[in-house]
């Protein structure tokens, strides 16, 4: 079974602040991708990373894939209040053909 | 196209009784999910359907729990003698086989068993 590890599982910070959550597992996926998601409703895909050491930005937010592809990361510059949510990491197994197996996810919350 | 559509939002129900949720996907969309979540978890699989075939079924998925894709279009996901335990939210996806345009997932339908 492919685990996701997340930290921190929450996270409280200011506004303007910079943070980091991190996705981990023993396990090598083909590909990696991060969703927020809001109170009582489903997760929107923020991004999709597939090669190793991949760096992709999304305005303020800046996802990276580990070398080794068991790994990833995203970074928040300037968190803003609209950036309160659920964050979760979802691998594909290497086949490329399995079902997205998900991390516990961090909730981040920004105040103002 | 609206995106995936789940009905209803909302399920109260009493224990032992029975209790069917709908979801309708993108249309272009061939593959479809069902994804169970608690709170302070993340979605956990349950099981998937490409085109009309269920492909995989997770072993959290008791023989209580049923799922359906006539035609390829619409799924139902049925679950019998509801246990409290089976309270949570359940979502639904779609997405495109082969492409890394990740899952569109609906609102989900929150189920409480009393």
């Amino acid at each position: 079974t492919q685990l996701l590890e997340q930290s921190p599982q929450f996270l409280s910070i200011q506004e303007g602040e910079n943070l980091t959550v991190y996705c981990n597992s023993s396990s090598v996926f083909s590909s990696l991708q991060w969703y927020r998601q809001e109170p009582g409703e489903g997760p929107v895909l923020l991004v999709t990373v597939v090669t190793g050491g991949e760096v992709k930005k999304l305005k303020r937010l800046t996802f990276q894939f580990g070398d080794a592809r068991k790994d990833s990361s995203l970074h928040i510059t300037a968190a803003q209040t609209g950036d309160t949510g659920l964050y979760l990491c979802a691998g594909v197994g290497l086949s490329g053909n399995t079902p997205l197996v998900f991390g516990k996810g961090t909730r981040l919350s920004v105040i103002a | 196209d609206t995106g995936v559509s789940q009905n209803p939002r909302h399920k109260i129900t009493k224990r032992g009784q029975n209790v069917t949720f709908r979801c309708d996907p993108i249309s272009e969309h061939n593959r479809l999910y069902w994804y169970r979540q608690t709170l302070g978890q993340g979605p956990e699989f349950l099981t998937y359907f490409q085109n009309e075939a269920q492909l995989e079924k997770s072993r959290l998925l008791s023989d209580r729990f049923s799922a359906e894709r006539p035609k390829g279009s619409f799924s139902t996901l049925e679950i019998q003698r509801t246990e409290q335990g089976d309270s949570a939210m359940y979502l639904c996806a779609s997405s495109v086989f082969g492409s890394n345009y990740g899952y569109t997932f609906g609102s989900g339908t929150r189920l409480t068993v009393v």
